[in-house]
């Protein structure tokens, strides 16, 4: 069975534009949530998609969205980026059961300059 | 102020020693998990503990769940070189299926 998948792996952007992420989960999972992870402030929870509604919703500015097809696969979307978006960003999928197991991708870092 | 706090944050040993790795809060939680995360790689679940006072034990790590379901220890017993990793502590408090994870423990370990 494939893994959760990325993509991109790695990008560059500059304060003011905006980024687009996607996720690939596991095939049959049906919740894919996505976490920021810095240096600084650790893993912190963005958003969560169910059947493509958002379940629930981190603390972040109306800046960073997402979506979920209904395919399972998930994309967000930070507009108006600032160097303080530079971070790794983690996709996780789960299945309907909700043991609550998240398997993870290997992130798509972002660099904004 | 975060949720689950982790300490150390940083720990460097030589290989064979043992280490304990805390992960506390003043929330309660039905569960806690156990991830390790490797550079380049997303985090992987090592273990969930359910039950206050629960023990579980994976090879020559052993997990541990307080009484009051607050807080979780991991103890690793003659650490090897391929147990270097960031240790991450995270679970629910409010059970609306929003995992929040700890601040991490960096773990090196020196051949």
């Amino acid at each position: 069975k494939a893994g959760v998948t990325q993509t991109p792996r790695y990008l560059i952007k500059t304060r003011g534009q905006q980024v687009t992420l996607s996720c690939s989960p596991i095939s049959g999972h049906r919740s894919v949530s996505w976490y920021q992870q810095t240096p600084g402030q650790g893993l912190q929870f963005l958003f969560e998609y169910f059947s493509e509604t958002q379940r629930n919703k981190g603390n972040f500015p109306g800046r960073f969205s997402g979506r979920q097809f209904s395919n399972s696969r998930s994309e967000m979307n930070v507009s108006t980026l600032e160097l303080g978006d530079s971070a790794l960003y983690l996709c996780a999928s789960r299945d309907s059961s909700n043991t609550g197991e998240l398997f993870f991708g290997e992130g798509s870092r972002l660099t904004v300059l | 102020t975060q949720l689950l706090e982790q300490s150390p944050q940083f720990l460097s040993i030589q290989e064979g020693e043992n280490l304990t790795v805390y992960c506390n809060s003043s929330s309660v939680f039905s569960s806690l998990q156990w991830y390790r995360q490797e550079p380049g790689e997303g985090p992987v679940l090592l273990v969930t503990v359910v039950t206050g006072g629960e023990v579980k034990k994976l090879k020559r790590l052993t997990f541990q769940f307080g009484d009051a379901r607050k807080d979780s220890s991991l103890h690793i017993t003659a650490a090897q070189p391929g147990d270097t990793g960031l240790y991450l502590c995270a679970g629910d408090p409010t059970g609306a299926n929003n995992l929040f994870f700890g601040t991490g423990t960096r773990l090196t370990v020196i051949p």
